[in-house]
């Protein structure tokens, strides 16, 4: 079945500067890969996610890319704040049998946005 | 809004208990799921459903079981509590386009 990995687990930035999270996922016919934040006390928040027929996306401060060869995707965060301070999870799903209905997620990476 | 609604926030059963834990959504969506959320292992798939009355295992089904008799509701059962199964439990349900929304969780503690 597909295998994320997710680094770093900890991350911690200064106020205005740029965050990255780097994902790698097993599975070469996966082919919809999101991100989700989790604040403290809730349940984790689709934020922004691609697909495999694109290479970038971008909202407002937040952008992810995706590189299909080396089967890696990005989540980038400029002009952090404060209260992007949570864990964050990529995940990928499959494209066959279970694995298409299933998404399978990385072991997380908590943000810290120093003031 | 989406919205997926887990029946309690916190949980406390004692050892061999059956447990229910139960989860509500509003958009008619096809697709639901139950994960457990524990530090340093992520969100890992216990069991989903695609369909009424229809359940398939995750990656950790061992000791839960599900049912899903209504569209809207998915329901996680440990028939038997044990306190490794002390964890953060999340309900998702998924667009057609496999876009997740996920429940506020419920923190279940087994004594």
């Amino acid at each position: 079945g597909e295998n994320v990995e997710q680094h770093p687990s900890t991350l911690s930035v200064q106020e205005g500067d740029s965050a990255v999270i780097k994902c790698t996922y097993s599975d070469s016919a996966s082919n919809y890969f999101p991100w989700y934040k989790q604040e403290l006390g809730k349940g984790p928040q689709l934020i922004i996610d691609i697909r495999s027929n694109v290479g970038e996306k971008k909202d407002q401060r937040i952008a992810v890319t995706l590189n299909k060869t080396a089967k890696h995707f990005s989540l980038h965060i400029t002009e952090t704040q404060p209260e992007d301070s949570a864990v964050y999870f990529c995940a990928a799903k499959g494209d066959s049998g279970a694995g298409s209905y299933q998404l399978t997620f990385g072991k997380g990476t908590k943000l810290s946005v120093i003031p | 809004d989406v919205k997926v609604t887990q029946s309690s926030r916190y949980l406390v059963k004692r050892t061999g208990e059956k447990v229910f834990l139960e989860c509500v959504q509003d958009m008619d969506h096809e697709n639901m799921f139950w994960y457990r959320q524990d530090p340093g292992l992520g969100l890992r798939l216990i069991y989903f459903s695609y369909d009424v009355k229809m359940k398939e295992k995750g990656d950790i089904p061992e000791g839960y079981s599900v049912s899903r008799e209504k569209k809207e509701r998915f329901s996680l059962i440990l028939e038997s509590a044990s306190t490794n199964q002390t964890s953060m439990y999340l309900c998702a349900s998924t667009t057609d386009r496999q876009e997740a929304f996920f429940g506020q969780g419920t923190r279940l503690t087994v004594v």
